[in-house]
């Protein structure tokens, strides 16, 4: 039973427009929501986080939104740009687990 | 500062054979940590460690083994390799258990045939 889903594999998007990248989870007991991005032959590399007591969380072009409510999260990146093409991986912390849980992660494809 | 370090990067195996995959960090970190990447399945945990001297399982442990005898590595060993080990391999550690910041090392690809 998949605890976090990612539903969509890829996303194309334009050089210089937003990529909204979603992820659903089923556990209201989570602490921690995050993204990773991975490159091809690489490792994934921590994005950004957020816990659970906020709905918002910004770093430079990234925000994660969290709606409790919904069990939804979202990664927006603005502007996006050839670089952040990459699989996006949504991970939760919490909920009696030892360690994050993995969506199976979306391919952001950033269009010139 | 190398930070996590796998080898190999690539390892072809015959069923049956057995191999270890090495996993080492200089962060001094506390909590190591093995995951498999398959095609559609994202990343799925094998085996954790929160200190040495200490292991347990994951969610997919069937068929490998890992210990840690110190702070900097943790081993994964695959007694009797299957095809269905066939993946790429991540080593992962933070500072501690409940800590969102993981690092990952850049992976090893095993094929089993």
């Amino acid at each position: 039973d998949q605890q976090v889903k990612q539903n969509s594999p890829s996303l194309s998007v334009q050089e210089g427009r937003i990529s909204i990248l979603n992820c659903d989870y089923t556990n209201s007991m989570f602490d921690y929501f995050l993204w990773y991005k991975k490159y091809p032959a690489e490792g994934p590399t921590f994005l950004i986080s957020i816990s659970s007591i906020k709905d918002k969380n910004e770093d430079g072009r990234f925000t994660v939104f969290l709606n409790k409510s919904a069990k939804h999260l979202s990664l927006h990146i603005v502007p996006s740009q050839p670089g952040d093409s990459a699989v996006y991986f949504c991970a939760v912390l919490g909920g009696g687990a030892d360690g994050l849980t993995f969506g199976k992660g979306t391919h952001l494809i950033i269009q010139p | 500062n190398a930070g996590v370090t796998q080898t190999p990067k690539f390892q072809v195996l015959k069923t049956g054979q057995s191999m270890t995959l090495q996993c080492a960090q200089d962060m001094n970190h506390e909590y190591m940590s093995w995951y498999r990447q398959d095609p559609g399945m994202g990343l799925r945990l094998i085996h954790y460690s929160v200190g040495a001297g200490i292991t347990d399982q994951g969610e997919v442990p069937n068929g490998y083994n890992v210990s840690r005898s110190t702070t900097e590595d943790f081993p994964l060993r695959l007694l009797s390799a299957a095809p269905s080990q066939t993946s790429v391999y991540f080593c992962a550690s933070s500072r501690d258990t409940y800590n969102e910041k993981l690092f990952f090392g850049s992976g090893t690809q095993l094929s089993v045939l």
